[in-house]
């Protein structure tokens, strides 16, 4: 079974603070990615990342960035947390981007809910 | 740009009816249509998926149609259960990595 593991479930920052979101997966995906959720707006991509080291910016990194360091690790950097990024923000990974299913199916972690203050 | 429509927003279906929510993407090149379910406080989860070259595939309650040529797919559940309770969320797969997230549907089964 696929697990992908959010290492913080529930956070409050100050504004100006930076923050950092963890997430580890064990199923030796390629592809690992950073979603934000918000009521009516459904789920949004913030960044995705197709190998170690390498990244690409989804529908909206603005405030964001990303670093993976290894394999299994990807993790969500916010440089200067302002109250407009409170969200709940999703990690998920899957095997492949492109070619046949069931390799490019999500795997979503537990979430982190973020709130700043 | 591409994008997913999804309907309703709220859903409330008597326990033992049928629901169904539809969804329309805009992206013909999109070839891979998941449906995940989150329950309140929990990830979203992959209930059902279906391919762009089948027309419907069917798990128990849950159905998933697509019609290609009218760009919309629908999820359908039979015999609803409070345990159906959730947030459902259509996507669509493209032709490049992005996987497109409907808005949402918060599905209210009432005993």
């Amino acid at each position: 079974d696929v697990k992908v593991t959010q290492s913080s479930r529930y956070l409050v920052k100050r504004t100006g603070e930076k923050v950092f979101l963890e997430c580890v997966q064990d199923m030796d995906h390629e592809n690992m990615f950073w979603y934000r959720q918000d009521p009516g707006l459904g789920l949004r991509l913030i960044y995705f990342s197709y190998d170690v080291k390498m990244k690409e910016k989804g529908d909206i990194p603005e405030g964001y960035s990303v670093s993976r360091e290894k394999k299994e690790r990807f993790s969500l950097i916010l440089e200067s947390a302002s109250t407009n990024q409170t969200s709940m923000y999703l990690c998920a990974s899957s095997l492949v981007l492109t070619g046949a299913f069931p390799g490019n199916t999500i795997y979503f972690g537990e979430g982190s809910w973020l709130t700043v203050v | 740009g591409e994008n997913v429509e999804q309907h309703p927003s709220t859903l409330s279906v008597q326990e033992g009816d049928s629901a169904v929510i539809k969804c329309t993407y805009s992206d013909s090149a999109s070839n891979y249509f998941p449906w995940y379910k989150q329950e309140l406080g929990k990830r979203p989860q992959l209930i059902i998926d279906i391919r762009s070259n089948v027309g419907e595939k069917k798990d128990q309650r849950i159905a998933v149609t697509l019609n290609k040529t009218a760009k919309h797919f629908s999820l359908h559940i039979t015999e609803t259960q409070p345990e159906d309770s959730a947030v459902y969320f259509c996507a669509a797969r493209g032709g490049t990595y992005k996987y497109i997230f409907g808005t949402g549907t918060r599905l209210k089964v009432l005993a």
